[in-house]
């Protein structure tokens, strides 16, 4: 699978939007991009996967590059409880997620 | 829906004894994966099913570990004999699909082998 690359820690004020980005430049046509949270002292959960375009739900949006060489995860308006690690994943024709390092996001009053 | 159920919550056993954590998967759900999360390594996939049969097992460390699914609602994951390496959070998870539908994962098993 094709490696990402996300910063180790973002803050964030709360009620405040939130960009956490992710670079994938060996990404291949036929690769999704796969976002998973981990709260703490919880299992992951699924937040959003795109392909090509740009991706929205109850829970984040989720930004594409033109050339899909990276992607952002944006939470609108952030709340204590969106404190968590974020993961960007590339998902090709296997079933398997590779996590990463993920971003430690700090949400604060 | 109960989501993912894995049994128990927390383990603490001597070195050379054997474990069994259980994984039920969410009812429909045709995919299970079995994970190991420590703080040196992160999330790592140890192996995963379709359909009750493993596909890939690759990412199981060594042959101490083995994994059944007699079935579409159960799976375990057994460690034989188990070492204080192995002390880590298991996680199951499972999904409707194999590949890009999304994985829900289960409470997770902090596992203590002392």
């Amino acid at each position: 699978d094709a490696k990402t690359t996300q910063p180790n820690s973002m803050e964030s004020n709360e009620e405040e939007p939130v960009h956490l980005p992710c670079n994938h430049s060996t990404i291949s046509g036929t690769d999704y991009i796969h976002w998973y949270r981990q709260l703490p002292s919880q299992g992951p959960e699924y937040v959003i996967h795109g392909l090509t375009s740009n991706v929205n739900n109850r829970m984040a949006s989720l930004a594409i590059a033109e050339d899909r060489k990276s992607s952002t995860l944006i939470l609108h308006r952030a709340t204590l409880r969106d404190a968590a690690v974020y993961y960007c994943i590339l998902r090709g024709t296997a079933s398997k997620l590779t996590f990463g390092t993920g971003t430690r996001l700090q949400v604060t009053l | 829906d109960a989501g993912v159920i894995q049994s128990p919550r927390h383990e603490v056993t001597e070195m050379g004894q054997e474990v069994t954590l259980r994984c039920k998967p969410i009812s429909g759900h045709n995919s299970l994966f079995w994970y190991r999360q420590t703080m040196m390594r992160g999330l790592e996939l140890l192996i995963y099913f379709n359909n009750n049969v493993p596909i890939d097992d690759s990412g199981m460390p060594e042959d101490r570990f083995s994994a059944k699914m007699p079935n579409a609602s159960f799976s375990t994951l057994k460690i034989q004999p188990s070492e204080p390496r192995d002390s880590a959070v298991y996680f199951c998870a499972s999904s409707v699909g194999r590949v890009n539908y999304e994985q829900y994962f289960g409470p997770g098993t902090r596992l203590t082998v002392t």
